[in-house]
């Protein structure tokens, strides 16, 4: 089985720039989740598609990030404006079907100075 | 909205030991509930999953249990090995919902050889 890939593994940004991590997901998945882990291990869920279509996405990620799935690209999901507290373990899992079991990458660590 | 709440945080065991993690929830339209494991450095591994239809899910030295009228899961782990040291996360879905997961602060395994 492929595993999702997620890159790159580490990212430094300055406050206020861009930062942007790309997921390919498991092969034959349509389904994309993104998640943001904190130090604390607190989740949040950001956004969601199913194939190139978004299903659901927290206010947050509408007015301050940038996310698609082109088909036969790598998803990505970009931060338009990065601060302090967007410092985190970003998450993309995978899932044939939307209420099917989630398959997590290994995530990117965004570190922001 | 749902929350999700594990018991306890942090174990510290004996290889060999069995050990019990507690998740409780409070969402009742809540209908699945996977457990991930994350070792340090490592990706989120979907160990166990239950439906809320089920009552026991056994797989290997993993038991899930769940109780619907209580809102409470229970994973029993036996035969403890170093290996199994890592981070446990019980997280839930919400019917109809686009399969988003909530995920708890997750419980610190440590077992020592």
């Amino acid at each position: 089985n492929s595993k999702v890939i997620q890159t790159p593994r580490y990212l430094v940004k300055g406050q206020g720039q861009k930062a942007k991590m790309r997921c390919i997901p498991e092969k034959g998945h349509p389904v994309v989740f993104w998640y943001q882990q904190n130090k604390n291990n607190e989740f949040k869920f950001l956004i969601n598609f199913q194939n190139q279509e978004v299903l659901q996405q927290i206010d947050m990620t509408e007015k301050r990030f940038s996310a698609e799935c082109p088909s036969n690209s790598p998803c990505s999901l970009e931060i338009q404006s990065s601060e302090a507290g967007d410092s985190a373990l970003y998450l993309c899992a995978s899932s044939l079907f939307r209420h099917d079991t989630q398959y997590f990458g290994p995530g990117t660590r965004l570190l922001v100075l | 909205g749902e929350q999700v709440e594990q018991l306890p945080s942090s174990l510290i065991v004996q290889e060999g030991a069995s050990v019990l993690i507690n998740c409780s929830y409070t969402d009742s339209a809540s209908v699945y509930f996977p457990w991930y494991k994350q070792e340090p450095g490592k990706r989120l591994q979907f160990i166990i999953d239950i439906r809320s239809n089920m009552e026991r899910k056994q797989t290997q030295r993993l038991t899930l249990l769940f109780d619907k009228k209580t809102k409470h899961l229970s994973l029993h782990i036996t035969a403890t090995q170093p290996g199994d040291s890592a981070i446990y996360f019980c997280s839930a879905r919400i019917t109809g919902n686009t399969g988003k997961l909530i995920f708890g602060l997750g419980t610190t395994l440590q077992v020592q050889p």
